[in-house]
């Protein structure tokens, strides 16, 4: 079946250092999407990619739809402590006749204090 | 418009006992997707339905079940309770169509199982 693998699993940064995380799938997508969980609460959506190439910013977040539609990237830039949660990659690929949403496994975002 | 809503946002339970959860979407949203989420664990894909058919499933066993109803609103029920049961449960919808697109979450179920 498909996987997507996210990494880093987590990261602890400093308050205004920028952040990098990925995700790389094992087929090609045609569908990237990114959110965000805050503690006890569901996944928000941060950007949504539909393109190869593609590249979507909101606010101080940048995400990349790769090349070989097989990956994408989120960075976030000048970070500030309510950054801080769990970043969720997902993909979706047209292969499956049932276009599932596929997950990673997140990627835990900590700012030391 | 308004969001995700689910109920109720925790619950209690003891093992053996059987719990039903709901799901209202996104006004115009057909489709519903429900997830399991451990402590410290990503969301466990448990089933997703569009215009009131299963329409995909997860590795769950078959205690977890679901439906949905014609105005789209969903329901999850898990029977004969155990212990690893407690978790957050999320429900998500998106338009739906040909495929799942966005999808959009409530802000959870507190299950917990003693």
């Amino acid at each position: 079946g498909q996987q997507l693998n996210q990494s880093p699993q987590s990261m602890f940064i400093q308050e205004g250092e920028d952040v990098s995380m990925n995700c790389t799938s094992s087929s090609i997508f045609n569908t990237w999407l990114w959110y965000k969980q805050d503690p006890g609460e569901g996944p928000v959506l941060l950007i949504a990619l539909y393109k190869a190439g593609e590249l979507t910013s909101n606010g101080r977040l940048t995400a990349q739809f790769g090349i070989t539609r097989k990956d994408s990237f989120l960075n976030i830039s000048a970070s500030i402590p309510s950054d801080v949660g769990i970043y969720f990659c997902a993909g979706q690929s047209h292969m499956d006749s049932n276009y599932q949403l596929i997950w990673g496994a997140g990627t835990k975002l900590i700012i030391k204090p | 418009k308004a969001g995700v809503t689910q109920t109720p946002r925790y619950l209690i339970k003891t093992r053996g006992q059987q719990v039903t959860l709901s799901c209202s979407p996104i006004s115009g949203h057909r489709s519903v997707s429900w997830y399991q989420q451990t402590p410290g664990q990503g969301l466990q894909f448990l089933f997703e339905y569009f215009s009131e058919t299963q329409r995909n499933k997860g590795n769950f066993p078959g205690r977890f079940s679901g439906r949905q109803f014609s105005n789209s609103r969903s329901e999850m029920n898990v029977s004969t309770l155990e212990l690893g049961d407690s978790a957050l449960y999320l429900c998500a919808s998106s338009p739906g169509g040909v495929q799942v697109g966005e999808q959009y979450f409530g802000p959870g179920t507190r299950l917990t199982v003693t």
